[in-house]
């Protein structure tokens, strides 16, 4: 079983607040890395797939970096908003199989 | 685009009864599902894979023949938990794809909480 990492566990930020979280995960046996945004009673979201290292990729406000070498994608939410209050998760993908971190709460306060 | 939808989206059983959970997949055909299941604070775990047309296969310590899969069609997968037990409690969720570039491409279903009481 991989060990994927998220920190923090949860996060409230006030409205307009930048933030970021992390994701970590075992560099050897990667294939890519997905970060899903998941809302209560809805189905989780994709939100990127990243696959080599240095990968950036943007949807708005949100942004994901990528360390393939030293195992870590970080997400940023800029400005962020009362929608953006959600589970974000990451899953780390071996070619065979996603293993997926236990989720960053945001809870974005109006 | 990519829908999938999952019922019941809640459902609680008496110990010892059957549940049937169905994962469709609304606007695309589904070559594989995933059933996954989730405790309280943990991560999504990967129980099964299944292919449409063949048997499902089974994660380390998952039981196949208490967790029965049914992947009968391009467009559906059910779960059936057999015989449940409180300790079954739990969410369940799948997620399909379509199986080209499926590394790319997983579309989840809203879930299933399952209470066994």
């Amino acid at each position: 079983i991989l060990n994927v990492e998220q920190s923090p566990q949860s996060l409230h930020v006030q409205e307009g607040d930048s933030t970021n979280f992390t994701c970590s995960f075992p560099s050897s046996n990667f294939y890519a890395l997905h970060w899903y945004r998941w809302e209560t009673a809805k189905s989780p979201e994709a939100l990127f797939v990243m696959t080599l290292n240095g990968d950036e990729k943007k949807k708005g406000r949100i942004s994901a970096t990528l360390n393939t070498k030293e195992g870590y994608s970080y997400l940023y939410i800029k400005g962020s908003q009362p929608e953006d209050s959600a589970t974000y998760l990451c899953a780390s993908h071996t070619g065979n199989q996603f293993y997926f971190g236990t989720g960053t709460s945001l809870t974005v306060i109006p | 685009g990519a829908v999938v939808s999952q019922h019941p989206s809640r459902v609680i059983c008496k110990s010892g009864t059957s549940v049937k959970i169905e994962c469709r997949s609304l606007d695309f055909q589904a070559t594989t599902m995933f059933w996954y299941r989730q405790f309280p604070k943990q991560s999504l775990m990967l129980m099964a894979t299944s292919n449409e047309g063949s048997k499902a296969t089974y994660e380390q310590g998952v039981e196949k023949d208490k967790f029965l899969i049914n992947h009968a069609s391009l467009t559906l997968s059910t779960l059936t938990v057999t015989s449940a037990h409180p300790e079954d409690s739990s969410f369940y969720i799948c997620s399909a794809t379509t199986g080209a570039r499926w590394a790319y491409e997983q579309y989840f279903g809203p879930g299933t909480r399952l209470t066994v009481t």
